[in-house]
């Protein structure tokens, strides 16, 4: 597709539960990062990757969190034992591997946990 | 590490008035910098960036945002909004090749502009 696309648009879950969560990004941008915006708040970021590498996972908030990238192309990010506190808009964005300093976004993937 | 602060969390306006959202950063070294805007239903996507040269910059949809290095500061602009304007805006600031293209985003500031 022509832009960054993410899986599932809108996920509810019990507490205690598993999440992935999936973005598919640019076609040859080598770049994706995951950020998160909990209502009301500006976007936190979480992790970066160049190529299937994460050089800057430094936002991830707790071990519960974890991403990974294949193929320079999807990532997934996995949420275990989902708390109520990790309700929120997780955004996906890639950008080409040469320095532009744009970010192009997806849509979210809205999570509730209950 | 890098902040960004928006000062206003709301600005609700009517048409033909002018806007100024303000930004300000916390950073030591040289930094670029970026006004994100998000439309209802829409995704974030680039209204103009600074990276160096002309601290007048101008973007997309008569938007201008003018980087005072002095005061950290890197305010937008709008001489006249529209309805369509009705939007959230995100300003961010990159701190150079060395952070790749990792942005932090202030806060966000929700403009409503009334018919």
């Amino acid at each position: 597709g022509a832009g960054v696309s993410q899986s599932p648009s809108n996920k509810v879950t019990e507490k205690g539960k598993d999440v992935e969560l999936r973005c598919d990004p640019i076609s040859g941008h080598t770049a994706l990062y995951w950020y998160r915006q909990r209502l009301g708040q500006g976007l936190e970021f979480l992790i970066y990757f160049q190529g299937n590498s994460a050089p800057d996972k430094s936002g991830l908030p707790s071990d519960r969190f974890s991403a990974e990238r294949t193929g320079e192309s999807v990532s997934t990010l996995t949420i275990q034992r989902t708390q109520q506190e990790d309700s929120a808009v997780y955004l996906c964005a890639s950008s080409p591997g040469q320095y532009t300093g744009e970010l192009f976004f997806g849509e979210g993937s809205r999570l509730t946990v209950l | 590490a890098q902040s960004v602060s928006q000062h206003n969390h709301h600005v609700i306006l009517s048409e033909a008035a002018s806007l100024e959202l303000g930004c300000n950063y916390s950073y030591g070294g040289t930094v670029n910098l970026f006004w994100y805007v998000q439309y209802p239903g829409q995704h974030l996507q680039l209204l103009l960036k600074y990276f160096s040269g002309d601290p007048l910059v101008k973007g997309i949809k008569g938007f201008e945002a003018e980087f005072i290095k002095s005061k950290f500061s890197f305010n937008l602009r709008k001489p006249s909004v529209q309805w369509s304007d009705t939007a959230e805006y995100f300003c961010a600031v990159n701190a150079g090749r060395a952070a790749g293209n990792k942005l932090t985003f202030g806060g966000g500031t929700r403009v409503l502009v009334k018919p």
